[in-house]
């Protein structure tokens, strides 16, 4: 079975600093990878995906995650946090073979402070 | 874009009643819906996989007769939540996937709170 492990609860960074959220994922197939975030209140939302290809992937907002095959790691980054980037983020994999359900790490709440 | 609509947001019930929660693809058919569960502060759980004209498939430690899911069209599937406790209070979330694609695409979620 595939899981997902975010290594980190609760991180409180400051305006401007550089992020990094560890993720690790244990499955020994070919997988999707996905970073979502739920912001206070809404719903989850889509931040990027990793299917295939070049292994760093750009995605909204100035977030970006790099996947490292051998470390079986998605961590995702920014290099300067804004105060409107206070949410929970949770990396999500799925196996690349048809309809399958995702599985989620289970969050790291990101507090910005001004 | 893809979207997917949930019905109810919110829904507070008394203890033992029934609720039935709504999951609509409103621009493409999904063959195969997903149910998660996501209580306070904690990640969100698969429940089950709804597949149309079939029997959905729970994951363990969930019960199919307490979390009955429909999937009668390729636009909707349903989740209801009988006899529910105050336990059952939670998140629920639906995702559906089109054909031969990954499941990208969410529902708002549905606040269920019993009393």
């Amino acid at each position: 079975a595939q899981s997902v492990s975010q290594h980190n609860h609760h991180v409180i960074l400051s305006e401007a600093a550089s992020l990094e959220l560890g993720c690790n994922y244990s499955y020994g197939g070919t997988v999707n990878l996905f970073w979502y975030v739920q912001y206070p209140g809404q719903h989850l939302q889509l931040l990027l995906k990793y299917f295939s290809g070049d292994p760093l992937v750009k995605g909204i907002k100035g977030f970006e995650a790099e996947f490292i095959k051998s470390k079986f790691s998605f961590n995702l980054r920014k290099p300067s946090v804004q105060w409107s980037d206070t949410a929970e983020y949770f990396c999500a994999v799925n196996r690349n073979s048809g309809n399958t359900p995702l599985v989620f790490g289970k969050g790291t709440r990101l507090s910005v402070i001004a | 874009g893809a979207v997917v609509s949930q019905h109810p947001s919110r829904v507070i019930c008394k203890s033992g009643t029934s609720v039935k929660i709504e999951c609509r693809s409103l621009d493409f058919q999904a063959t195969t819906m997903f149910w998660y569960r996501q209580f306070p502060k904690q990640s969100l759980m698969l429940m089950a996989t709804s597949n149309e004209g079939s029997k959905a498939t729970y994951e363990q430690g969930v019960e199919k007769d307490k979390f009955l899911i429909n999937h009668a069209s390729l636009t909707l599937s349903t989740l209801t939540v009988t006899s529910a406790h105050p336990e059952d209070s939670s998140f629920y979330i639906c995702s559906a996937t089109r054909v031969a694609d990954s499941p990208l695409h969410f529902g708002n979620g549905t606040r269920l709170t019993v009393t």
